[in-house]
């Protein structure tokens, strides 16, 4: 059974203290992983697809990378902006009807 | 307006009471999904739909149903509200010929409370 598993639950970081969110995860194959971040009341909103180990992508100061077992969204230099719930979620090799396994999510505060 | 959306966006309710969530979406795609989100908790999957002949059950579908009015529209209904289904729940969809097919477009949720 395909699993993702996400750490920590929660941070805390002042502006400008650059952090990592940790993703791991088990399935049989991986099709794609995929970052997501929700804001308060909001439905959440796609930022990356990694598809093999040691893929990068970069978006502003996000950048999400790759392993076999685990992917991590670091951020660098954080604005009080980038708080928010960022959520993994894995696509499972045998599955191409867009059917997806999320994690808990992180939930990121982001203070002046 | 948005893409994807959701109606009612708050709804609270009584054990036993029919509820209907609908989602209604605009960027023309045929794959739509509907979503629970519980507080601990990852986005759990509840029905998907492919086109509108074609529904499939997710991981956590009983005591839910949906409908398929059209391509634009996918309803969600719970046939007789139990209070653990008190939850925030997501409707999406998807275009697997452009981008990621792990891409989802999300509404911005019905959250729904049944006492």
């Amino acid at each position: 059974e395909d699993q993702v598993t996400q750490s920590p639950e929660a941070l805390r970081l002042q502006e400008g203290e650059s952090s990592s969110l940790n993703c791991s995860y088990t399935v049989s194959g991986l099709r794609g992983l995929f970052w997501y971040r929700q804001d308060p009341g909001k439905g959440p909103e796609f930022l990356f697809t990694l598809y093999s180990a040691g893929e990068e992508k970069e978006k502003e100061r996000l950048k999400a990378t790759l392993t076999k077992k685990e992917s991590f969204l670091h951020i660098t230099a954080p604005k009080p902006e980038d708080s928010a719930t960022y959520l993994c979620a894995v696509q499972d090799l045998t599955d191409s009807w867009g059917k997806l396994q999320f994690g808990a999510g992180t939930q990121v505060v982001v203070t002046p | 307006d948005a893409d994807v959306t959701q109606t009612p966006r708050n709804r609270i309710t009584k054990t036993g009471k029919r509820i209907m969530l609908e989602c209604s979406q605009t960027k023309g795609h045929d794959r739509m999904y509907w979503y629970r989100q519980d507080p601990g908790l990852g986005l759990q999957l509840i029905y998907y739909s492919f086109d509108v002949k074609d529904i499939n059950k997710g991981e956590i579908s009983d005591g839910y149903s949906v409908s398929r009015q059209a391509q634009a529209k996918f309803s969600l209904s719970l046939e007789s509200a139990i209070p653990n289904q008190t939850a925030l729940y997501f409707c999406a969809t998807s275009d697997p010929t452009s981008g990621s097919p792990g891409e989802l477009f999300f509404g911005e949720g019905s959250r729904l409370t049944v006492l």
